[in-house]
C-alpha cells in the first residue's frame, strides 16, 4: 500500500543552524511530491513541489527540498533557520495523477531554540 | 490566498446529531477535497469533488457524505456524530485543471463531539 513516512515526530535546532527534514515514500510509479507547513491553529501552506525535472526544487521562504528515486526520498532542507520556521512540516504523495488524492506524512513538529 | 472559507470555524454537538460543514470558494475551481487533521496521523482524506454532483470516496469516508450542488460550494455531512469523529476538519482545492493537482488549504473547522 502507498505511504508516506516522516520518521522525526520532533526536531529542535537552534536558530541559525542548517535543517533537513526527513520524508520516505512508498509508491510504485513516478510520484508527485509536496512539503507543507502549518503553524499552530493554523491551514496548511504550500511550501515546494515536486513534478518532473530538476530533481532539487526551490520553494517559499527559503526551502529547498532534493528527489531521490533511487531512496524514495523527498527531503526538506533550510541552510539557515529563523525562529519564525518554528512549526508542523508535512510530507505528501499524491497517489493519482487523475484527481490529486493526497496521502500525508504523519508531520514533523520543529522547535527552534534562541 | 486561494479564496477558501469554512464554516462554522468552531463546532460543538453531541453524540448522535448530524453535523454539516461548509467550504466555499470564491473561483471555479473544480476539484474540492475534504481532509481531517488527527495527532499521529497526519492529514487524511475523507471525500474528494471533481464536479457539480461528481464526488468519490477517500481513505477514511465511513460515517461521512458529502455534496456538491454549485461549483463553490463542497459539504461534508457527519450523519450521526460519533467521539471518533472530533478532529480538525480541512478542506483544498486544486487550481489546476489538469495533473499534477497541487492543493491550497482552508483555515479549517474545529468540531468536538460530546
Amino acid at each position: 500500500a502507498q505511504s508516506v513516512t516522516q520518521p522525526d515526530i520532533h526536531i529542535t535546532v537552534s536558530e541559525g543552524a542548517s535543517l533537513e527534514l526527513r520524508c520516505n515514500y512508498s509508491y510504485g510509479a513516478t510520484p508527485y511530491l509536496f512539503w507543507y507547513v502549518q503553524s499552530p491553529g493554523q491551514g496548511l501552506q504550500l511550501l515546494l513541489k515536486y513534478f518532473s525535472g530538476d530533481t532539487l526544487v526551490q520553494g517559499i521562504k527559503g526551502f529547498e527540498a532534493e528527489f531521490k528515486r533511487s531512496q524514495s526520498s523527498f527531503n526538506l532542507r533550510k541552510p539557515s533557520v529563523h525562529w519564525s520556521d518554528a512549526a508542523e512540516y508535512f510530507c505528501a504523495v499524491d497517489i493519482s495523477s487523475n484527481t490529486g488524492k493526497l496521502i500525508f506524512g504523519q508531520g514533523t513538529t520543529l522547535q527552534v531554540k534562541p | 490566498d486561494a479564496g477558501i472559507t469554512q464554516s462554522p470555524r468552531h463546532k460543538v454537538t453531541e453524540t448522535g446529531t448530524p453535523v454539516t460543514l461548509r467550504c466555499h470558494q470564491t473561483e471555479n475551481h473544480r476539484y474540492m477535497y475534504w481532509y481531517r487533521q488527527d495527532p499521529g496521523h497526519g492529514l487524511r482524506l475523507i471525500h474528494y469533488s471533481y464536479g457539480v454532483k461528481d464526488t468519490d470516496k477517500g481513505e477514511v469516508s465511513d460515517g461521512y457524505s458529502v455534496s456538491r450542488s454549485k461549483t463553490e460550494d463542497f459539504l461534508l455531512t457527519l450523519e450521526s456524530a460519533t467521539s471518533s469523529q472530533t478532529s480538525v476538519y480541512f478542506c483544498a482545492i486544486s487550481t489546476r485543471t489538469d495533473p499534477p493537482y497541487e492543493q491550497y488549504f482552508g483555515p479549517g473547522t474545529r468540531l468536538t463531539v460530546t
